[in-house]
């Protein structure tokens, strides 16, 4: 059972560009979260999403940054007109729904954003 | 706000001794989780106590919850080699289910 998948791990991106990461839950999760993380601190909470519908965005720019979870395919944040202090890790996770949820949630290793 | 702060930001101590990481949060939680990070990698839940808990255990691990203090602490007991990593406590309030807010983490040392 495979876990949540994130790809690119490492991307690197010049000021201006797109940065597109994305996230494909656990199988049977239809919950996703994403995180973003700043060099040595903890985690900060972006958006959360469900199939087709965002959730919560209270975490996440009003600007250049938005995020989607289709009926079909993986989780996708991306990022328009990168700036440098766009750098970071961008962790996705996710969890099987409020029913069966036991507040857990399942991360995976992160997409490393580099901003030149 | 912060919602969870943990103590101290960096814990050195030696292989066989326990490792004790605190942390303090503002507002009413339904559950609060403790994570583990490598460097370089994804987060691990370790453990998660709820609200109505006082204390809970899991292998070498110790979780206790004080919500009058609106505090928790993580006890490592009989540290190892592989103990060495970030640990994050990270709240869901009543009203935030699923969403988890993290702390600054403790880094642990643990020397041979």
């Amino acid at each position: 059972n495979a876990g949540v998948m994130q790809n690119p791990r490492h991307l690197v991106r010049r000021r201006g560009q797109e940065a597109r990461l994305r996230c494909s839950p656990m199988k049977g999760h239809s919950h996703v979260y994403w995180y973003r993380q700043l060099p040595e601190e903890g985690l900060k909470f972006m958006v959360y999403l469900q199939k087709e519908n965002i959730i919560d965005e209270s975490g996440m720019p009003k600007e250049r940054f938005s995020a989607e979870f289709p009926k079909e395919g993986p989780s996708i944040l991306r990022i328009q007109q990168v700036v440098r202090g766009d750098s970071a890790a961008y962790f996705c996770a996710s969890s099987p729904g409020t029913e069966a949820a036991t507040g857990e949630l399942f991360f995976g290793e992160g997409s490393r954003l580099t901003v030149l | 706000s912060q919602q969870g702060e943990e103590d101290p930001q960096a814990l050195s101590i030696q292989e066989g001794e326990n490792a004790t990481m605190n942390c303090s949060y503002k507002t009413s939680i339904n559950n609060l989780q403790w994570y583990r990070q490598n460097s370089g990698r994804g987060l691990v839940h370790l453990i998660l106590i709820r609200s109505n808990e006082r204390e809970k255990h899991s292998g070498r691990l110790r979780v206790t919850l004080d919500t009058s203090k609106k505090s928790s602490s993580l006890l490592i007991t009989a540290s190892r080699a592989a103990d060495p990593a970030s640990y994050f406590c990270a709240t869901v309030t009543r009203s935030s289910y699923g969403k988890l807010t993290f702390g600054q983490g403790t880094i642990l040392t643990v020397h041979p």
